[in-house]
């Protein structure tokens, strides 16, 4: 059954620092997305990404984000100079339609 | 008053229990009901979705919608220990963004 992959399965990295996470989407889907989830709080949306571009995206998503699709089979999240409060998972998802949304294992980022 | 709420427990039942599972949602522009499951440390499994009103099954699963009183419920029968694991409602407005509810942890005991 396909699936979506990310790597790494964790990363640590030092406040201030840039990081890209990376995904590889189901290989027929069209929609991409990434959420992020703090220890013990919720799944929160990100971004969403259709047509090689930001579809929509919350107010975290703010500059020191950004996604890029560099070829047709991965989907980047970058980070430009970490936070403490960036420590969380991430996950990445993909949907060939709006609302059935596949979840990958998703990346431990750890801020220092 | 927040978008999506739901009782993060835990909820331990004796294995062969039904389960409910619950959510509320304010906002009645949204139109797509989903039930997620997240083993510790992973990511969220889509387990079911639906878009109207009423009762949606899938093997020991059935999902409900009420419009009227905003309110998901997710049903389990004959559980088992494997079913441990928190259960995530997701709600969207027909757009691409999911709005999560805070999962409710589950406990089968053999």
């Amino acid at each position: 059954e396909p699936e979506v992959t990310q790597t790494p399965s964790h990363q640590v990295t030092q406040m201030g620092q840039e990081v890209i996470l990376r995904c590889v989407p189901i290989s027929n889907h069209l929609y991409f997305y990434w959420y992020r989830q703090i220890l013990g709080q919720k799944v929160e949306f990100l971004v969403s990404f259709y047509n090689n571009e930001i579809s929509e995206k919350s107010e975290i998503f703010d500059d020191q984000f950004s996604v890029e699709r560099p070829d047709g089979s991965n989907f980047t999240l970058k980070i430009r100079s970490t936070k403490l409060e960036d420590s969380a998972m991430y996950f990445c998802a993909s949907s060939e339609t709006i609302y059935e949304q596949y979840f990958g294992p998703g990346t431990r980022l750890t801020v220092t | 008053q927040k978008e999506v709420e739901q009782d993060p427990g835990p909820l331990s039942v004796p294995e062969g229990a039904i389960v409910s599972l619950n959510c509320t949602y304010s906002n009645s522009a949204f139109q797509y009901f989903m039930w997620y499951r997240q083993y510790s440390r992973k990511g969220p499994e889509l387990l079911m979705y639906t878009y109207s009103s009423g009762n949606k099954e899938d093997g020991r699963f059935t999902a409900q919608v009420d419009k009227s009183s905003k309110y998901i419920s997710l049903f389990i029968r004959d559980s088992q220990p494997s079913d441990s694991a928190t259960y995530l409602c997701a709600i969207s407005g027909g757009y691409q963004k999911v709005t999560f509810g805070i999962g409710t942890k589950l406990q089968v005991i053999p």
